[in-house]
Formats: C-alpha cells, sequence, structure tokens
C-alpha cells in the first residue's frame, strides 16, 4: 500500500525566509501529486499539481518539484509571510480512484 | 473555478441519531469522496463513488453509508451516531474515472455527544 511522509511534522520560521517542506512516498507508480494548503477548522485548498511526467510547477511564490524515481517531492515557498501560516499536505494518486495523503507539516510563519 | 459545498460546517449530533451530510459540486465530475480527518491520524478514505448509484468502500467504512443518486450530489450517511464518529469529514470531488485533481469542500466539523 502507499504510504506518503511530510517531515517536518511541524516548522516555525521568522518572516522573509525562504523553506522547503519535504514529501517521500513509497510506490513511485503514480499518476500525479498535488500538494494542498488547510487552514484551522477548514477544508482543503489546491495549491499545485504535477502530473507523473512533470518535474516542477510553480504558482506564484510557490513551487513544486517531483522526482518519482527517488519517490520525494518538494514544496518550495520563497519569501515567506505571515498569512502562509497553514498546514500543507501532499497527497499521490495511482490510476485509479484513490489519493493518498501524508499528515502534513504545520507552518508558522513569525512576523 | 470548481466548487463543491457542504451543507453543514458545524454539526451537534446526540449518540444514536441518524446523521446525514450532504455535499455537492457543480463541475460535472465522475469521482466523489468522503473522509474523515483526525488528529495524528491523517485523512482516512471512507466511500467513494465513480458514478451515480456506484460506491466502493475505502478503509474505515464501518458505521458509514453513502448515496449518489445524482452525478453532483453524494452524501454521507451515519446510521446511528457514536461519540468514535466526532471527526472533522472532508468531501471532495475529481474528474474522470481515474483520478487526477481533487478539490475539496469547506469541510463539516461533526461533534457527536
Amino acid at each position: 500500500k502507499q504510504e506518503v511522509t511530510q517531515i517536518p511534522a511541524a516548522l516555525s520560521v521568522p518572516e522573509g525566509e525562504n523553506l522547503v517542506l519535504n514529501c517521500s512516498f513509497t510506490d513511485s507508480a503514480i499518476y500525479n501529486l498535488q500538494w494542498f494548503r488547510q487552514d484551522p477548522g477548514k477544508g482543503l485548498t489546491s495549491l499545485l499539481l504535477i502530473q507523473s511526467s512533470q518535474r516542477e510547477q510553480t504558482s506564484g511564490r510557490l513551487n513544486a518539484s517531483l522526482d518519482k524515481s527517488s519517490g520525494r517531492s518538494t514544496l518550495y515557498i520563497a519569501a515567506s509571510q505571515p498569512g502562509d501560516s497553514a498546514t500543507y499536505l501532499c497527497a499521490v494518486s495511482l490510476t485509479g480512484n484513490q489519493f493518498y495523503f501524508g499528515t502534513g507539516t504545520s507552518l508558522t510563519v513569525i512576523p | 473555478d470548481v466548487k463543491v459545498t457542504q451543507s453543514s460546517r458545524y454539526l451537534v449530533k446526540r449518540t444514536g441519531e441518524k446523521v446525514f451530510l450532504e455535499c455537492v459540486q457543480d463541475m460535472d465530475h465522475e469521482n466523489m469522496f468522503w473522509y474523515r480527518q483526525d488528529p495524528g491520524l491523517g485523512l482516512r478514505l471512507i466511500y467513494f463513488s465513480y458514478d451515480v448509484k456506484m460506491k466502493e468502500k475505502g478503509d474505515i467504512p464501518e458505521g458509514y453509508s453513502v448515496s449518489r443518486e445524482k452525478k453532483e450530489r453524494f452524501s454521507l450517511i451515519l446510521e446511528s451516531a457514536s461519540t468514535n464518529q466526532t471527526s472533522m469529514y472532508l468531501c471532495a470531488s475529481s474528474p474522470h474515472r481515474e483520478a487526477t485533481e481533487a478539490f475539496f469542500g469547506q469541510g463539516t466539523r461533526l461533534t457527536v455527544v
């Protein structure tokens, strides 16, 4: 069964720092990988989707990379802001109708 | 933009009650999902549906049932609510039979007392 791990579980950084969140998965035969943001008590908001044939995707200050062969993805956040404080989850999908989620990294950006 | 709407943000129910959680999506997606999210356990799949009247059990279906009578609506039913079903419930949808991009609703925080 696919297992998705996110390290660290929590991260605290001062405003303005660049940071990297990590996601690893055990089965490299994925269809795609998706990064989400979750604010406390709310649902998941999709940030970036990387198809299995792609190496990276960018949206504003966010850049996500994918290395299928090593089972890893990173989410890079440039020039962090207090509004970036949230939990970030990654999810992979295999061919079929299921997604596998990591347990998330809780990010706090200190003003 | 895709919109997935859950009928309630917060619900408080009594033990033994029958509870209905409703989810509607407006993008004609084939796939719909119900997850529960608990601290330290992450998201766990309860049920998913890939077409009208079709459903598949996820990892934790016990104590739950689902209904999909129309393509846009996927209902989660707690037949007899128990305190261990207190949780955040998240509905999601995605297009096509092979999972692509998932879109989530705003979540329902259910408390069973």
